[in-house]
């Protein structure tokens, strides 16, 4: 089975600082690489995914995340953080099938005025 | 479209009662998903449905929970002889299951064992 590790259960960034939340996965076959946000007492919504092609990929509210096959990361960066950030973000990882997602601890960003 | 619908959305119950929660996919999603989040924790798979193939059951963490989903559509996860350890948000979501497909979730229900 795949594992996904979220380094930093907690983060905190000033308004207007660079974002970076880290996300590792383990697998030897390049899977299918998701980030969702969730704000309180909501679902998960889909930020962005990476599927096949372009290793950087760009998602909603100024996201993006950069595949790196060499170092099984996927981590999610935004240039300038925004009070409306502040939320619980998960990495996930699928299989080819897209049968089984298997999802990271989350990391809680809090955006300091 | 009608995202995923959970009901209830709050659901306070004493230990040892049972709980219905349910769910609404989007229509035509074959692929559907309960998971469990606990409170400062991830989120824990419980079950999977894939169209009419048998389910995979593999994360129910006890004989006490179980799922159906009828007509390929609407699904309910019950919980029988609740304990306090059940208390969490129980999430639902679905897929087209094409792949690549991401999940679609619901809100949520928030389960208080008293």
């Amino acid at each position: 089975a795949q594992s996904v590790t979220q380094l930093g259960s907690h983060v905190s960034v000033s308004e207007g600082a660079l974002v970076l939340l880290r996300c590792n996965y383990s697998s030897s076959v390049p899977p299918y690489l998701f980030w969702y946000v969730q704000y309180p007492n909501q679902g998960l919504q889909l930020l962005l995914k990476y599927t096949t092609g372009a290793t950087l990929v760009k998602g909603i509210n100024g996201f993006e995340a950069e595949f790196k096959k060499s170092e099984t990361s996927f981590h999610l960066t935004k240039p300038s953080a925004h009070m409306s950030d502040a939320a619980e973000y998960f990495c996930a990882v699928s299989d080819w099938t897209g049968n089984q997602f298997y999802f990271g601890t989350g990391t809680s960003l809090t955006v300091i005025p | 479209g009608a995202g995923v619908s959970q009901s209830p959305s709050n659901k306070v119950t004493e230990k040892g009662k049972d709980v219905e929660l349910r769910c609404d996919p989007i229509s035509g999603h074959t692929a559907l998903y309960w998971y469990r989040q606990s409170l400062g924790q991830g989120l824990e798979f419980l079950i999977y449905f894939q169209g009419n193939s048998a389910p995979d059951k593999s994360g129910l963490p006890s004989d006490r929970f179980s799922a159906e989903r009828t007509g390929g559509s609407v699904s309910t996860l019950t919980i029988q002889r609740t304990q306090q350890e059940d208390s969490a948000v129980y999430l639902c979501a679905s897929s087209p299951r094409q792949g690549d497909s991401p999940l679609h979730f619901g809100n949520g229900t928030r389960l208080t064992v008293t």
